[in-house]
């Protein structure tokens, strides 16, 4: 059974730096892997999806790259703003249909 | 942009009671989610739907679950005798293509049952 793991729970940063946000997951036969936004009191916006046969996507100040072999994914946050404040959650897609099996996210708050 | 909306925001509703949640995914979205988040606890995958039939669904969604598109643009959640432990955050979603188009999906902003 799939699962899937975050650190850290909660971070904590000025304006300005950049960060590493990670996401562990225990089966390496995925189809994808999503990492989202989630707003207090809001939905899910999907930030990046990564292919299984693809190593790093990117949008704009956001970089997630993929270790499949590893079970790894890490979302690199550059030069952050208090508006990127919001909690943080990876998804993993098996490829035997689990749907989508989440992470419990990280937290994240950007000081001004 | 396109969004999905969910109705109401918050429901409050008494234990055994039966309950429908609402949405209205993005109109040329051909598959459905419904997801749900205990507070404090990971999303949770409920239920896809897609050509009118259930094509997927987890331990989760019991006999207690069913799922409808009444019409043309609507998708309901209903739940028939709701328990306490029910009470969560209720996450809509949907896609053009399904799971496996590498596709994302796009979610409404939830409903908030709350079971007294």
């Amino acid at each position: 059974k799939q699962e899937v793991t975050q650190i850290p729970a909660a971070l904590s940063v000025p304006e300005g730096e950049n960060l590493v946000l990670n996401c562990s997951f225990t089966d390496s036969a995925i189809y994808n892997l999503q990492w989202f936004r989630q707003d207090p009191g809001k939905g899910l916006t999907s930030l990046l999806l990564i292919q299984s046969s693809q190593r790093e996507q990117t949008s704009g100040r956001l970089n997630a790259s993929l270790d499949k072999s590893s079970g790894r994914s890490t979302l690199y946050i550059a030069a952050s703003q208090p508006g990127d404040s919001a909690t943080y959650l990876c998804a993993v897609l098996s490829h035997y249909g689990q749907n989508f099996v989440f992470g419990p996210g990280t937290r994240l708050s950007v000081l001004p | 942009e396109p969004e999905v909306t969910q109705t109401p925001s918050h429901q409050v509703t008494q234990m055994g009671q039966e309950v429908i949640l609402r949405c209205v995914p993005i109109s040329n979205h051909l598959y459905f989610y419904w997801y749900r988040q205990i507070l404090g606890q990971k999303v949770e995958f409920l239920v896809s739907f897609y050509n009118n039939e259930i094509s997927e669904k987890s331990e989760i969604f019991d006999d207690q679950f069913s799922v409808e598109r009444p019409d043309g643009s609507n998708f309901t959640l209903k739940i028939r005798s709701t328990k306490l432990e029910d009470s969560a955050m209720y996450f809509c979603a949907s896609s053009d293509l399904g799971h496996y188009s590498n596709q994302p999906q796009h979610f409404g902003d939830g409903t908030r049952l709350s079971i007294l």
